[in-house]
């Protein structure tokens, strides 16, 4: 399918447990992010990713770890989750340009429960 | 420091009326203004975007406006329909090097009755 999914949809997970949240677009996109989503903080960047192995810290990276080893794929890790980390994840992809508005795309998300 | 506000967290307009959305900025370095819409269970959708060097972009039902010594933004929707029910983000971005990050506010939701 074309466009940006993200897998899994839905995840109960525990504190401490390592959790890897996937993300895969097909429109060869240079740019792609991960945003949260919490009530009272609206979308929140975690990281971005320029191209296939250029990672950068966004806003909120603390507790995560992100990689970018082929273009279409950017995956999310929490290598060892806490409660504060329940949240809705957005991942979203852009192409680069030089001029003009940077309209990000985004993927359905992925909601995340640390119980 | 949030950098971008919307200070309503909620509005309710009748169907066929204006929808107002409004949004602050601090940052004096943004250079494009972006609406996003979110409907439950959904990704956020681009709506309308505004380059810093404007003061008004329409398209439709939506016109953004921007005052830039206010520091403001605003989506006006006319008339609004019951689809238009959803959460409306507003973003704005700046260049840091190569990347264009976007900055989004808090969101304000919008229920636009019969």
């Amino acid at each position: 399918d074309a466009g940006i999914t993200q897998s899994p949809r839905y995840k109960i997970t525990e504190t401490g447990r390592q959790v890897t949240l996937m993300c895969h677009q097909t429109w060869s996109h240079s740019y792609m992010f991960w945003y949260r989503q919490d009530l009272g903080h609206g979308l929140r960047l975690i990281y971005y990713s320029a191209a296939a192995d250029i990672t950068d810290k966004g806003e909120v990276p603390d507790g995560y770890v992100v990689s970018r080893s082929k273009t279409e794929n950017f995956p999310l890790t929490l290598e060892s989750a806490t409660r504060s980390q329940t949240s809705v994840y957005f991942c979203a992809s852009s192409e680069h340009k030089i001029s003009g508005a940077n309209v990000l795309t985004f993927g359905a998300g992925s909601r995340l429960t640390v119980l | 420091d949030q950098q971008v506000k919307q200070n309503s967290p909620s509005l309710s307009v009748q169907e066929g009326r204006i929808s107002i959305l409004n949004c602050d900025y601090t940052n004096s370095m943004f250079d494009y203004f972006l609406w996003y819409k979110k409907y439950p269970a959904e990704g956020p959708t681009f709506l309308i975007s505004i380059s810093s060097i404007k003061d008004k972009n329409e398209d439709g039902r939506f016109t953004v406006f921007l005052n830039k010594s206010a520091k403001h933004l605003s989506l006006h929707i006319v008339p609004s329909q019951p689809g238009d029910s959803a959460v409306y983000f507003c973003a704005a971005s700046a260049r840091t090097g190569t990347a264009s990050k976007l900055t989004f506010g808090t969101g304000t939701r919008l229920q636009v009755t019969l």
